[in-house]
């Protein structure tokens, strides 16, 4: 079966720009991560989702950072006006419950100018 | 502060050999750890879990300790493959059953034929 994907792959932005960053989860699974991660650096968690409810938020750097998953299914990512330092790449993960093995996607690397 | 500390620098080994990775964490009562690889431009891919009443899991080549006395978990992989390099990440989970992982840096094997 089909795992997590994300899109785009690879993003490039100018500072200030907003962009969205998409994650389709494995079918079925509730509970949904955001993920950052820094060259050479673990992933750093910054959101968490069962269903469509937003449970835990606390690893959003700023109010700049904001994330939806509004049917309960596909996430968006979303980052306003950004800034040098939100170069990373976003890591999504699905599981079928929390907490369980997560399934990770590859990946949006995002580069901003 | 919650500190999760993986062995920094690049582990080399040769074709064969047993593999032993290191994970420290501190001010973390962790209900289970986790272990994942990650390959250059993919995200992470879950190995193995071990809860916190395991003193040690194994799965084919591969086997995890966990001591709680000693806020250690130690990752084997036995008859090491040019295959298995990689960088491996541990993951706790912490108090919260939201199911959000937090991340060592990871350790980057090499294994050479």
């Amino acid at each position: 079966g089909a795992g997590v994907s994300q899109s785009p792959r690879y993003k490039v932005a100018k500072r200030g720009q907003d962009v969205a960053l998409r994650c389709d989860p494995i079918s079925g699974h509730v509970s949904l991560f955001w993920y950052q991660q820094a060259l050479g650096q673990g992933p750093e968690f910054l959101t968490y989702f069962q269903n469509e409810a937003q449970l835990d938020k606390s690893g959003l750097p700023s109010d700049r950072f904001f994330a939806e998953r509004p049917e309960g299914s596909v996430s968006t990512l979303k980052i306003q006006r950004t800034q040098q330092e939100d170069s990373a790449v976003y890591l999504c993960a699905s599981s079928s419950q929390a907490p369980d093995t997560q399934y990770f996607g590859p990946g949006t690397r995002l580069t901003v100018l | 502060s919650q500190k999760i500390e993986q062995n920094s620098e690049a582990l080399n080994i040769q074709e064969g050999k047993t593999a032993t990775l290191t994970c420290n964490y501190t001010n973390y009562s962790p209900a289970y750890l986790q272990w994942y690889r990650q390959d250059p431009g993919r995200g992470p891919v879950f190995l193995l879990l071990i809860r916190e009443n395991e003193k040690e899991k194994r799965k084919e080549r591969l086997k995890v300790t966990f001591d709680t006395t000693l806020k250690q978990s130690l990752f084997h992989i036995t008859a090491s493959q040019p295959a298995d390099s990689a960088t491996y990440l541990c993951a706790l989970h912490g108090s919260s059953n939201t199911g959000k992982l937090i991340f060592g840096q990871g350790t980057t094997l090499q294994v050479k034929p």
